[in-house]
């Protein structure tokens, strides 16, 4: 079974804070996704990565950036936290042989 | 890019009845995935069909990829069917990774 884990399914964080989102795999997936989900907006793209080091830009990747050091690990980070980005962040994981992806359980951010 | 079109976007149904859950799309496509988001919002994986018919217990679905739609069916349902059901795709022009688009989804109440 896939396993993709997120490090906090619930983040409070204060307005101009930095923040890291982890999310990690443990199926050797090279691609990785980040998305966010709001009411009435649904899920869109922010950034993903398909390889260690590489990341593109999605629909929305404005006030975030991510980071890859490590195949299984991909991170989206918050450089200075706005309240219009809190948020459900949800991680995902692609199999390459099927473009099958598998969703982590996702965080829920607010900032404030 | 690609649009996805979910219909109905609310169903509410009696314990027991059988439901149809519509999914368009406008262009040719090499993933359709179906998602269940729990309340907790996961996304769980139900269906990878780009194509043809697959069956899981009571839901199955069918993608007919030559007229860009694919169909979730729920029978005898169960309250725990109730959730946010999402179509998501990835189109054919996409070269390498990419994300997925999502419809709006469908949101079923089932009540005892």
């Amino acid at each position: 079974d896939v396993k993709v884990t997120q490090s906090s399914r619930y983040l409070v964080k204060r307005t101009g804070e930095k923040v890291f989102l982890e999310c990690v795999q443990d199926m050797d997936h090279e691609n990785m996704f980040w998305y966010r989900q709001d009411p009435g907006l649904g899920l869109r793209l922010i950034y993903f990565s398909y390889d260690v080091k590489m990341k593109e830009k999605g629909d929305i990747p404005e006030g975030y950036s991510v980071s890859r050091e490590k195949k299984e690990r991909f991170s989206l980070i918050l450089e200075s936290a706005s309240t219009n980005q809190t948020s459900m962040y949800l991680c995902a994981t692609e199999d390459l042989s099927a473009y099958e992806q598998y969703f982590g359980p996702g965080t829920r951010l607010t900032v404030t | 890019g690609i649009q996805v079109e979910q219909s109905p976007p609310d169903l509410i149904l009696q314990e027991g009845a059988n439901s149809t859950l519509r999914c368009n799309f406008s262009d040719s496509v090499n993933n359709l995935q179906w998602f269940h988001q729990n309340p907790w919002g996961q996304l769980i994986n139900l269906f990878y069909i780009p194509s043809g018919t697959k069956q899981n217990g009571r839901l199955s679905a069918t993608t007919v990829a030559t007229e860009r739609y694919s169909l979730l069916y729920i029978s005898s349902s169960q309250t725990t069917d109730s959730g946010v059901y999402f179509c998501a795709v990835a189109g054919i022009e996409r070269g390498g990774a990419d994300g997925l688009t999502f419809g709006k989804g469908t949101h079923l109440i089932i009540q005892p």
